[in-house]
């Protein structure tokens, strides 16, 4: 079974900063590594699929990249509805989450 | 516009058993693979049951098969998931999800807003 480490548990940061978030698969997995976003009280976003692929009317300044074990989600630049929780998921397999907070 | 709307959560005591529906509307049910996932309080994202088209796979995360029976109706545009012998630590937001093509493995394009099943005495 996969296990999907994300890191790090939380990453304090100002608006207009940029974001970087990993996560780390046990073995290699496919490119079909997809990233959520979900603030408190709302159900999970889809933001990228297929590694590198937004979803439908999601921002530039989020981008995916990746491959084999090593996926990294980037957000160019901060805005304020950006700070939430940020989980990976590959098939089954959710990582723990990332929460991005206001420095 | 697609929406996900789940319902049939609440208060059950342990043992007890739950029927969660799930109403689609704004596409095409039976064109997708759907799923459950759930989270419990204050935790992370677990995947529950994935079910494809027609119905005729089902899938379940290895912990859960057995007390977990996941179907749908197409022609009532519905998702369900039973759940038998409910534990305390099923309780969670139980939310239903679209998968975004084709394929067991994707991603969920379009969550519902969930349904929150406590289990307790």
């Amino acid at each position: 079974e996969i296990v999907l480490t994300q890191s790090p548990a939380t990453l304090s940061l100002s608006p207009g900063e940029r974001a970087i978030l990993s996560c780390r698969a046990s073995q290699s997995v496919s490119d079909y590594l997809a990233w959520y976003q979900q603030k408190p009280g709302q159900a999970p976003r889809l933001l990228i699929y297929d590694t590198s692929n937004r979803a439908t009317g999601i921002p530039a300044r989020f981008s995916g990249s990746g491959s084999g074990t090593d996926f990294t989600l980037t957000i160019s630049s901060l805005e304020p509805e950006d700070f939430a929780v940020y989980y990976c998921q590959q098939g089954k397999t959710f990582g723990q989450g990332t929460k991005v907070e206001i420095k | 516009e697609v929406h996900l709307v789940e319902s049939g959560g609440g208060l059950v005591q342990p043992g007890g058993s739950l029927r969660l529906s799930c109403a689609a509307s704004g596409f095409t049910l039976s064109t997708y693979w759907m799923s459950w996932v759930r989270q419990a309080p204050g935790k992370g994202l677990e995947w529950v049951a994935n079910i494809n088209q027609d119905g005729t796979a089902n899938l379940y995360m290895d912990s859960m098969e057995g007390r977990f029976s996941i179907s749908r109706d197409n022609a009532k545009n519905s998702l369900y998931l039973q759940i038998n012998s409910l534990r305390a630590d099923d309780t969670a937001v139980y939310y239903c999800a679209r998968v975004l093509r084709d394929n067991s493995n994707d991603a969920s394009d379009y969550w519902g807003q969930g349904t929150l099943v406590t289990v307790s005495s």
